[in-house]
């Protein structure tokens, strides 16, 4: 059974620092793993998906890292700004892609 | 940019009775799921729905639980007699499957349904 894992379960930075987060699964046979965003009491946003092929992903300040071999993924936020404070939540899929594991979640809050 | 709908945003219910939770996919989209997120816990897997039918289901998703797409837009989570402990966030999520593609799409979440039972 898949179990996914995020480390640290809240972080606290000030405004401007790099930081990484941390997304790690016990089996590497996945199509791909997919970040997300969740303010308080909100649904989840899609942030990134990164293919089993694929070793990082892109999007505007945010990277993502794929080490399927070692069961891990990172999300990397750049330069990180108070309105980035959410709790960010990777999840991967299983063999027939329909049901997706989360990780527990990492809150993040940047300090002005 | 398309998105899941949900309605109600919020519902709160006495022990016993039923729901129906009703969500709104992506319109080209051919899959949906329900996961559910108990307060201050990871958020779990429900059930997820392709072609009219359930694809998987979780053990969660028991004899009280049902979906159904009752038109070509709607895809609605019933609990038939609803449990303290069935107070959570539910959410409904929809993706497009790509020929050859398994596993490779993005989920595409609503913004949920609180619902409290009393």
């Amino acid at each position: 059974k898949q179990e996914v894992t995020q480390i640290p379960a809240a972080l606290s930075v000030p405004e401007g620092e790099n930081l990484v987060l941390n997304c790690s699964f016990t089996d590497s046979a996945i199509y791909n793993l997919q970040w997300f965003r969740q303010d308080p009491g909100k649904g989840l946003t899609s942030l990134l998906l990164i293919q089993s092929s694929q070793r990082e992903q892109t999007s505007g300040r945010l990277n993502a890292s794929l080490d399927k071999s070692s069961g891990r993924s990172t999300l990397y936020i750049a330069a990180s700004q108070p309105g980035d404070s959410a709790t960010y939540l990777c999840a991967v899929p299983n063999n027939a892609g329909n049901m997706l594991t989360f990780g527990g979640g990492t809150r993040l809050m940047v300090k002005p | 940019e398309p998105e899941v709908t949900q309605t109600p945003s919020h519902q709160v219910t006495q022990m016993g009775q039923e729901v129906i939770l009703r969500c709104v996919p992506i319109s080209n989209h051919l899959y949906f799921y329900w996961y559910r997120q108990i307060l201050g816990q990871k958020v779990e897997f429900l059930v997820s729905f392709y072609n009219n039918e359930i694809s998987e289901k979780s053990e969660i998703f028991d004899d009280q639980f049902s979906v159904e797409r009752p038109d070509g837009s709607n895809f609605t989570l019933k609990i038939r007699s609803t449990k303290l402990e069935d107070s959570a966030m539910y959410f409904c999520a929809s993706s497009v499957r790509l020929a050859g593609a398994v596993g490779q799409e993005t989920q595409y979440f609503g913004p949920g349904t609180r619902l409290l039972v009393l």
